[in-house]
């Protein structure tokens, strides 16, 4: 079973609007991940938490907040976003967090936000 | 230069036939490739991944891998119209700093004609 899954599956939320996003694996992956992607774009990498802790943070500003309650669940808590934040968010996980040899990263069906 | 490339297509492939997808990347060390498909609107579905130089079949995919030349290519045999799609590649830095970050191409989009 490689199931990754989020919710909601869309979201629409005004500029003011505090929100959250959910991931939940049960694969025993140490690993999770957030990514943005735009239409016509591949994703781009937001966060990565390793065994729990976050290891990368790829300058994302500080309206997206990450958090990982424990080793099955990862949130991204959204406050005060821009338009421009429209966007599909995925969460993905891989068994390993060194990225070693077959690890691979499954990811789950996405959220889709809108902005307004 | 990007760091890993592909051609942006569309690729259109009449059904039954080959498609071939092409990807380059930049960082020479990297050791783990992977391709991806994604439907309009959907998330990425992992296809292959392939660690070792040569071919890697499984169904109708072949990756194939050439470190020399740095570059990593996919196969569809039969291509069907459900193959219609967005292929990413996707490769991960050789840095151990980068832990499992991968990098993606800017995807090609295949379409496959009846």
């Amino acid at each position: 079973d490689t199931e990754v899954t989020q919710t909601p599956k869309h979201l629409v939320m005004g500029m003011t609007n505090k929100k959250s996003l959910k991931c939940e694996q049960h694969m025993g992956h140490r690993a999770m991940y957030w990514y943005k992607q735009k239409a016509k774009k591949p994703p781009e990498l937001m966060f990565v938490y390793s065994y729990e802790k976050l290891s990368i943070n790829e300058s994302v500003p500080s309206r997206f907040s990450p958090e990982c309650p424990n080793s099955s669940l990862l949130n991204l808590h959204l406050h005060a976003l821009q338009p421009e934040d429209s966007a599909l968010y995925l969460c993905a996980s891989s068994l390993q967090p060194s990225g070693g040899g077959a690890d691979t990263q499954y990811f789950g069906p996405g959220t889709r936000l809108t902005v307004l | 230069q990007k760091e890993v490339e592909q051609n942006s297509g569309p690729l259109s492939v009449p059904e039954g036939a080959i498609a071939s997808l092409n990807c380059t990347y930049s960082d020479r060390g990297s050791q783990s490739f992977f391709w991806y498909r994604q439907y309009s609107g959907k998330s990425p579905e992992l296809i292959m991944s392939i660690y070792s130089n040569g071919d890697k079949e499984d169904g109708r995919f072949t990756a194939q891998l050439n470190k020399a030349s740095q570059y990593v290519s996919l196969l569809i045999r039969d291509s069907q119209p459900s193959d219609s799609a967005t292929y990413l590649c996707a490769v991960r830095p050789v840095f151990k700093a980068a832990g499992n970050k991968l990098t993606f191409g800017g995807g090609t989009r295949v379409l496959v004609k009846p």
